[in-house]
């Protein structure tokens, strides 16, 4: 099936450090979202872009929905170690057939205090 | 308060026993779905279901059966579980077939195949 490539797989900051990461396809999606799941819970939606080039924040963190509808990034700001966890991100196809939301592998992120 | 609840949250059996996962949603969601999460492979979707009595499969349904009977509940069935089946297996809804809102995930199920 389609595949979302997100980058990168894990990373290690200090706390108080901005972080990056991002979502490549070969499709073009038409709703981008980004989850975070927390250690032994299931994922939690931070924020859903619907337009090419739309930027949108939720405190700390602002995410971008690529102007050729292939990508989109999130960034998150003076990271705390709350932050810690795995984000997803996930793209919304036009086919009906495939139920829809294709998730990327996830980024995993370390703070340390 | 509005949520997915699935049961059991832990569950370790063995090979070839028949075991059913629940998932209910309060939230009159029409689109319900399941996923797996293994490590370095991110979410995988086994089945989906549009509305009542409408699923289909998603990327990785071999091994696994569901039903959609009633609106609220999406149960998923594992008629003869295999050691592969070993997983994490997260329900997720939404209010409508285009999830253009997002799911609403459950806590997650881990499942263990000995």
């Amino acid at each position: 099936g389609q595949q979302l490539n997100q980058s990168p797989q894990s990373m290690f900051i200090q706390e108080g450090e901005d972080v990056s990461m991002n979502c490549t396809s070969s499709s073009i999606f038409n709703t981008w979202l980004w989850y975070k799941q927390d250690p032994g819970e299931g994922p939690v939606l931070l924020i859903a872009l619907y337009k090419a080039g739309e930027l949108t924040s939720n405190g700390r963190l602002t995410a971008q929905f690529g102007i050729t509808r292939k990508d989109s990034f999130l960034n998150i700001s003076a990271s705390i170690p709350s932050d810690v966890g795995i984000y997803f991100c996930a793209g919304r196809t036009l086919r009906r057939s495939q139920g829809n939301l294709i998730f990327g592998k996830g980024t995993k992120l370390s703070v340390k205090p | 308060e509005a949520q997915v609840t699935q049961n059991p949250r832990y569950l370790i059996t063995v090979t070839g026993k028949k075991l059913t996962v629940t998932c209910s949603q309060n939230m009159n969601h029409e689109y319900m779905s399941w996923y797996r999460q293994d490590p370095g492979l991110g979410l995988r979707q086994i089945y989906y279901s549009m509305n009542v009595e409408v699923t289909d499969k998603g990327d990785v349904p071999e091994g696994y059966k569901v039903s959609r009977k009633e609106k609220r509940n999406f149960p998923l069935i594992l008629e003869s579980p295999s050691p592969n089946q070993t997983s994490l297996y997260f329900c997720a809804s939404s209010f409508a077939w285009d999830v253009s809102s997002g799911y609403t995930f459950g806590s997650g199920t881990r499942l263990t195949v000995v």
